[in-house]
């Protein structure tokens, strides 16, 4: 199918570390969002990129936090110095845009941070 | 400060009876309501949506009530079915943005 893909399903690392962490939206879809869920919490959003807009960043909990998005397709959320409080599932979604209301989501990427 | 809320963690209900899953927001600015469906290990799947121009929307067993004096919207779904056991999440959009403010999710469990 093609539906939102992210990578790696699964991460442990140690506090200290960076990671990337990758999402491969629907083709053809121009928005993408990064959310996360942290244990008994709900989604929370991070950031939202829309075609060639400067992205809605508003959700980044701090400047260890980054993401980008090359050529308006691919995504890639970057962790610098990571805490143990960014152990979380960190799910992509995308939608077609134009206020087009559902988004579609991947299947997450668990990250522990030992 | 939590703008969805989803006071229930968790509901029980047999198999061929009415779920009734709820769900409170704070900013009255939100113009549209939706529904996502959790399983494990997976991503959240949307379910039903609502505009706050609307009611009611229904689509099949599933039905979104929206109740803007109270700011209060339910998701019913009857007959449940066992396979409906997983988490609901109640998610707002606010105008103007497609930016989706999500509750904190309520655990169903269909049993036979």
């Amino acid at each position: 199918g093609a539906g939102v893909s992210q990578s790696p399903s699964n991460k442990v690392t140690e506090k200290g570390k960076d990671v990337e962490l990758r999402c491969d939206p629907i083709s053809g879809h121009t928005a993408l969002y990064w959310y996360r869920q942290s244990l008994g919490q709900g989604l929370e959003f991070l950031i939202y990129f829309q075609g060639n807009s400067a992205p809605d960043k508003s959700g980044l909990p701090s400047d260890r936090f980054s993401a980008e998005r090359t050529g308006g397709s691919v995504s890639t959320l970057t962790i610098q110095r990571t805490q143990q409080e960014d152990s979380a599932v960190y799910l992509c979604a995308s939608s077609p845009g134009n206020s087009y209301n559902e988004q579609f989501f991947g299947p997450g990427t668990r990250l522990t941070v030992l | 400060d939590q703008q969805v809320k989803q006071n229930s963690p968790s509901l029980s209900v047999q198999e061929g009876r009415i779920s009734i899953l709820n769900c409170d927001y704070t900013n009255s600015m939100f113009d549209y309501f939706l529904w996502y469906k959790k399983y494990p290990a997976e991503g959240p799947t949307f379910l039903i949506s609502i505009s706050s121009i609307k009611d009611k929307n229904e689509d099949g067993r599933f039905t979104v009530f929206l109740n803007k004096s109270a700011k209060h919207l339910s998701l019913h779904i009857v007959p449940s079915q066992p396979g409906d056991s997983a988490v609901y999440f109640c998610a707002a959009r606010g105008y103007n943005t497609d930016k989706l403010i999500f509750g904190t999710g309520t655990r169903l469990q269909v049993f036979p």
